[in-house]
């Protein structure tokens, strides 16, 4: 079973770079078939998926994101991370991480989520 | 605003059927496989229905996935009050370097 959990700064300043890590247990972050990804949800809105890796294959963003993002992993920590540059209030978000395992692009494992306010 | 249409509520009682749409383009639905999430409130999201119509391991069956041209549609047979939650479909899009989409989501209320 595998499983998956956040970590990183609750709260950011506008303008930094917001760092989130996603830990991986119950299995291997190098498995083939795996995309490894980020989705955010506003407070009270919708998700919006920020990007993902495919181990050893690359990584794809979300084209409204593309130039502040970047998505990598860690085989020797198991995990995967995010980094998003120059971040504004709108910005804040609940950060998930997720993996898809059954198919490309369909993720059927997340993590709980953490939230990330961006404020001075 | 999404580049997946849903509405933003729907509303059943308890048994009854109740249908959440999906639409979009060529370039998402009408071309590669849309998945459904359900968003119990507090929690993260669950997929519900992946490749148009299938279920992952645990789902019950009362939910179904079906899809025809760039439109895609999940039903919920024999709604319960556990059903309550919002439903997010989603689906590859080739557009550009190609990424995922989502729904703007659907706000399911049992009466």
């Amino acid at each position: 079973q595998l499983l998956l959990q956040e970590s990183g700064p609750g709260l950011v300043k506008p303008s930094e770079t917001l760092s989130l890590t996603c830990s991986v247990s119950g299995g291997s972050i190098s498995s083939s078939g795996h995309y490894w990804g980020w989705i955010r949800q506003p407070p009270g809105k919708g998700l919006e998926w920020i990007g993902a890796i495919y181990y050893s294959v690359g990584t794809y963003y979300n084209p409204s994101l593309e130039s502040r993002v970047t998505i990598s992993v860690d085989t020797s920590k198991n995990h995967f991370s995010l980094k998003l540059s120059s971040v504004t209030a709108t910005d804040t978000a609940v950060y998930y991480c997720a993996t898809a395992v059954i198919k490309d692009d369909a993720y059927d494992h997340w993590g709980q989520g953490t939230l990330v306010s961006v404020s001075s | 605003q999404s580049v997946l249409t849903q509405p933003p509520s729907a509303s059943g009682t308890p048994g009854q059927r109740v249908t959440i749409s999906c639409s979009g383009s060529s370039s998402n639905i009408g071309t590669e496989a849309v998945n459904w999430y359900q968003q119990l409130p507090g929690t993260a999201p669950r997929l519900l229905i992946y490749n148009d119509h299938q279920r992952p391991s645990g789902v019950p069956d009362r939910f179904s996935g079906s899809k025809s041209g760039t439109s895609a549609s999940l039903a919920i047979s024999g709604l319960q009050s556990e059903d309550e939650a919002d439903y997010y479909c989603a689906s590859w899009d080739d557009s550009l370097k190609g990424y995922v989409v989502f729904g703007g989501g659907t706000k399911v209320t049992v009466l």
